[in-house]
């Protein structure tokens, strides 16, 4: 497994606003990766975040929205831009250390006013 | 598009009972599945990853998984009160990105 962090925990914002969340892995890993949990609701897939190049996002997410930094094999950063109420959310990273199985990290529990 | 569908719950069982969680996937080119438990308030936690077919067991869980009928569950027995939870199953693709269900919860009664 592995060990993962990631900053806030938790946040409220003011609608208009950005959150940029910060998540960190204790050792090189190949492939992370940004979730949505809405209320009550699974988990959607965000994007890729690729160490070196863009972020690949899924379709209904795009980069102007949720803008993705993988500076290295450990670090990555998601920023919830504009924020409105709709994306009050759980957002969770995930690793994939050997491409065969994620952990997930504790998430980061926002609501926006 | 690339479906997960899960049980509709909630699921109630007995301690003590086997508890069982069944899911079909759509995408027949998917090389792994995995079982993730999630409490209340808290991030999903692998606890079960099956690759080839047939059963495969870690103490009380038991996967099984059938490629020709795209149907992968899970068995817990002698459940207990901890094992209350949400589960869900996730399929992943050659892609190495996971499509999850809606997830089932699981209410296990002292």
């Amino acid at each position: 497994s592995a060990v993962i962090s990631q900053k806030p925990s938790r946040d409220i914002c003011q609608r208009g606003t950005s959150l940029t969340i910060q998540c960190q892995v204790d050792s090189q890993v190949t492939m992370m990766f940004w979730y949505r949990q809405q209320p009550g609701q699974s988990l959607t897939l965000i994007a890729t975040a690729n160490q070196g190049s863009e972020a690949t996002y899924e379709s209904g997410f795009v980069i102007d929205k949720f803008p993705i930094s993988r500076p290295n094999l450990t670090f990555s950063t998601l920023t919830v831009s504009n924020m409105s109420p709709e994306d009050s959310s759980i957002y969770l990273c995930s690793v994939d250390r050997d491409r065969k199985t994620q952990y997930f990290g504790p998430g980061t529990r926002l609501l926006v006013l | 598009q690339k479906e997960v569908e899960q049980n509709s719950g909630p699921l109630s069982v007995p301690e003590g009972a086997i508890a069982s969680l069944n899911c079909t996937y759509s995408d027949r080119g998917s090389q792994s599945f995995f079982w993730y438990r999630q409490y209340s308030g808290k991030s999903p936690e692998l606890i079960m990853s099956i690759y080839s077919n047939g059963d495969k067991e870690d103490g009380r869980f038991t996967a099984q998984l059938n490629k020709a009928s795209q149907y992968v569950s899970l068995l817990i027995r002698d459940s207990q009160p901890s094992d209350s939870a949400t589960y869900l199953c996730a399929v992943c693709g050659a892609n190495s990105k996971l499509t999850f269900g809606k997830g089932i919860t699981l209410s296990v009664r002292p």
